[in-house]
């Protein structure tokens, strides 16, 4: 595709039930994360995929938060048992080669969840 | 740790005049990258200019250029000739090459208002 895509692009669910959300990649970006917006805030990391490698998690916010990337594409990151704080816009980025800090990084359109 | 700070929560401008958006920022770091961002309502982010802290020159694109002060760790952006369509939330944010993720340090944002 032309640009990172994310779905569904607004997400509506009751506390305690669990959630997906599903992040589409630019083809060929080895690098992948997980940002939340909070209203009225900026960008909070919550979690980094570098090709095959191990991906980063430190900025998972509790253990209800857990994501994979199959096949070094897609990416889903799940939040299991949500609760009413979960509420935020989760933007997904990607970039070509993270070894060169300066790479920009491409952000898909969100998907806004909202817990009620 | 490092931070990013936007003091300025909202900014508005005439069209056709120019406004200036401030960042500053924390760090011990001699070598780092800073960048803005525009998120549309579309709630895209866009990479509107980035600028390397080795470099002494500040960067331009088109109408938006940047007052990098290294020793005041400040990043403003100036954006002359407002559009309307310049109308959005502008984050500034920065990235340490050093960490092993390079992740983005994100500010809060300031919503810019364009008056036709």
């Amino acid at each position: 595709g032309a640009g990172v895509s994310q779905s569904p692009s607004n997400k509506v669910t009751e506390k305690g039930k669990d959630v997906e959300l599903r992040c589409d990649p630019i083809s060929g970006h080895t690098a992948l994360y997980w940002y939340r917006q909070s209203l009225g805030q900026g960008l909070e990391f919550l979690i980094y995929f570098q090709g095959n490698s191990a991906p980063d998690k430190s900025g998972l916010p509790s253990d209800r938060f857990s994501a994979e990337r199959t096949g070094g594409s897609v990416s889903t990151l799940t939040i299991q048992r949500t609760q009413q704080e979960d509420s935020a816009v989760y933007l997904c980025a990607s970039s070509l080669v993270t070894t060169v800090p300066s790479n920009e990084q491409f952000f898909g359109p969100g998907t806004r969840l909202t817990v009620l | 740790a490092q931070t990013v700070t936007q003091s300025q929560p909202e900014m508005s401008v005439q069209e056709a005049e120019t406004v200036t958006l401030s960042c500053t920022y924390d760090t011990s770091e001699s070598d780092y990258y800073l960048f803005w961002y525009k998120q549309p309502p579309s709630r895209q982010m866009i990479l509107v200019i980035r600028q390397e802290a080795y470099k002494q020159q500040n960067a331009t694109e088109n109408r938006f250029s940047v007052n990098f002060q290294k020793a005041a760790k400040s990043f403003s952006l100036k954006i002359s000739d407002s559009q309307l369509g310049d109308a959005a939330m502008y984050f500034c944010a920065y990235r340490n090459p050093m960490d092993s993720n390079y992740q983005l340090i994100w500010g809060a944002g300031t919503k810019l208002i364009i008056k036709p």
